[in-house]
């Protein structure tokens, strides 16, 4: 089945620019997405990308898939301490969504 | 205005009771999900309803079962609760089955057995 895995932690200081990754194993997927989780929160909807792009970009956020690696990653730019939360990347297979394991980011002031 | 709402935000229960937590969305979408997340952020599929009917049902014991009264609601109802369940449930909602439309989540409910 789909299997789709992050790093774990990534830590950046105030400005930085943040870099997290994510590889799939199912290159079905039409869709890719980026969701963010707040502490005690739910799911945001962060951004997408469709599989027949190779980048998006929106305001701080830049997404660049690598259809050949099955590689997805989340660039932001001018990282705050708002942005401190943990990421999911998810994939599509046979209609539902595979998530990620998430990637904790740590934003230092 | 609250596009997916859950009930309760918090739980805490004994081993052994029954307890439901309802799910609501004014999106008007058709579709409606339940997920888990364990202690280690590990977000997993349960269950996914099209227009009140089960579609997706993901090896969950049958100590939980879902209902869907009418397409805004999806309720998950858990039958003697054991302490591995314990985690957070959240509902999700999209206009369509296909996992190319967007999910939109509920805030949670984290479901504490002791």
């Amino acid at each position: 089945g789909e299997d789709v895995e992050q790093s774990l932690f990534l830590s950046v200081r105030e400005g930085d620019s943040s870099v997290i990754n994510c590889t799939y194993t199912d290159s079905s997927s039409t869709y890719l997405y980026w969701y963010k989780q707040e502490p005690g929160a739910g799911l945001q909807l962060l951004t997408y990308i469709f599989s027949n792009m190779d980048m998006k970009q929106d305001q701080r956020l830049t997404v660049l898939l690598n259809k050949k690696d099955k590689h997805l990653s989340l660039r932001i730019a001018d990282t705050q301490t708002g942005d401190s939360a943990i990421y999911f990347c998810a994939g599509g297979a046979t209609n539902k969504l595979i998530f990620g394991t998430g990637t904790l980011l740590a934003v230092q002031p | 205005d609250t596009a997916v709402s859950q009930t309760p935000k918090y739980l805490v229960t004994q081993m052994g009771n029954d307890k439901s937590i309802k799910c609501e969305q004014n999106l008007g979408h058709d579709t409606m999900y339940w997920y888990k997340q364990d202690s280690k952020k590990f977000l997993k599929i349960m269950f996914s309803y099209n227009n009140k009917e089960l579609i997706i049902n993901e090896t969950v014991p049958n100590r939980f079962s879902p209902k869907s009264p009418d397409k805004a609601h999806l309720n998950l109802h858990i039958n003697s609760l054991e302490l591995g369940d314990s985690a957070v449930y959240f509902c999700a909602s999209s206009q369509s089955p296909s996992w190319g439309d967007t999910q939109y989540f509920g805030p949670g409910t984290r479901l504490t057995v002791l």
